[in-house]
C-alpha cells in the first residue's frame, strides 16, 4: 500500500519551461489537493479536486493548472515557469474533510 | 481573518527532555484543530485531530490540548527521542475540506 505517491521528487526547470508533476493515490479517496510550502509560511492551496472530472482552485491557483482525469491520479502542470514558483510541492487525499495523507514531496527549482 | 500561529519557532531540548509547543488560532467557524509532524524532506504525517469538544487527546508520548475559549492549543512531547526532531505543524479548519489553514510550523531538534 503506497499511499500518496508523487513524481518526480526534484526538478530543474529554466524560466518559461513547462512541466507536469503527477500525484497518484491508492487510498480510493474521492479528495485530492496541491499544496505548496515555502520557506517560514504555511502550506497553501493550490487547486483540489472533490471527484474524478471537478476541479476547483485554492487559495494561490495562478499560474497552474490541473487535471483530475481518473479517480487516482491528479495533476499539476505549470505552462510557463516563473522563479516565484520555486518550492516545494505536496499532493494530499483524504476521504471527505477527514485526515489528510500527503504524498513525500516535489522539489521544483526555476532558474 | 483565518489564521494560525505557532511559537517558538525554533527549539532545541535534549534527548529524554519534555516540551510542549504552542498555537494560536483565529478560526471561524471552527471545525476542529490538526497537528502533522513533518520529517525533513518528507511530506507531514497526522498526530491528531479534535474537535470542539474534545480538550485533550493522545497519540503515544504526544499529547494536545485544546481551549476553545482563549483559542490555543498545545502539543506536548513527552520523554523526548532523537526521532523526534521535526517541524510540527498546527492546523485549524473552519470548516471544510477545502479551508485548512496552516501554521508556519514549530522545528524541534532533539539532541543527544
Amino acid at each position: 500500500n503506497a499511499g500518496v505517491t508523487q513524481t518526480p521528487k526534484f526538478r530543474v526547470l529554466k524560466t518559461g519551461q513547462s512541466m507536469t508533476l503527477l500525484c497518484a493515490q491508492d487510498m480510493n479517496h474521492e479528495y485530492m489537493y496541491w499544496y505548496r510550502q515555502d520557506p517560514g509560511m504555511g502550506l497553501r492551496l493550490i487547486h483540489y479536486s472533490v471527484g474524478e472530472g471537478t476541479t476547483a482552485k485554492g487559495e494561490v491557483p495562478d499560474g497552474y493548472n490541473v487535471s483530475r482525469l481518473k479517480k487516482q491520479n491528479f495533476l499539476l502542470g505549470l505552462e510557463s515557469a516563473a522563479p516565484s514558483q520555486t518550492s516545494v510541492y505536496f499532493c494530499a487525499s483524504s476521504q471527505g474533510a477527514g485526515e489528510l495523507f500527503f504524498g513525500e514531496g516535489s522539489r521544483l527549482t526555476v532558474l | 481573518k483565518n489564521q494560525v500561529e505557532q511559537s517558538p519557532q525554533s527549539l532545541i531540548i535534549l534527548e529524554g527532555k519534555n516540551c510542549t509547543l504552542q498555537c494560536n488560532y483565529t478560526v471561524s467557524p471552527f471545525s476542529n484543530l490538526r497537528w502533522y509532524k513533518q520529517d525533513t524532506g518528507r511530506g507531514p504525517v497526522s498526530l491528531t485531530i479534535m474537535t470542539f469538544s474534545e480538550n485533550t487527546k493522545s497519540n503515544g508520548r504526544y499529547t494536545a490540548t485544546l481551549d476553545a475559549d482563549t483559542k490555543q492549543s498545545s502539543l506536548h512531547i513527552t520523554a523526548s527521542q532523537l526521532s523526534d526532531s521535526a517541524s510540527y505543524i498546527c492546523v485549524g479548519t473552519p470548516g471544510g475540506y477545502n479551508k485548512l489553514i496552516f501554521g508556519a510550523g514549530t522545528r524541534l531538534a532533539v539532541h543527544p
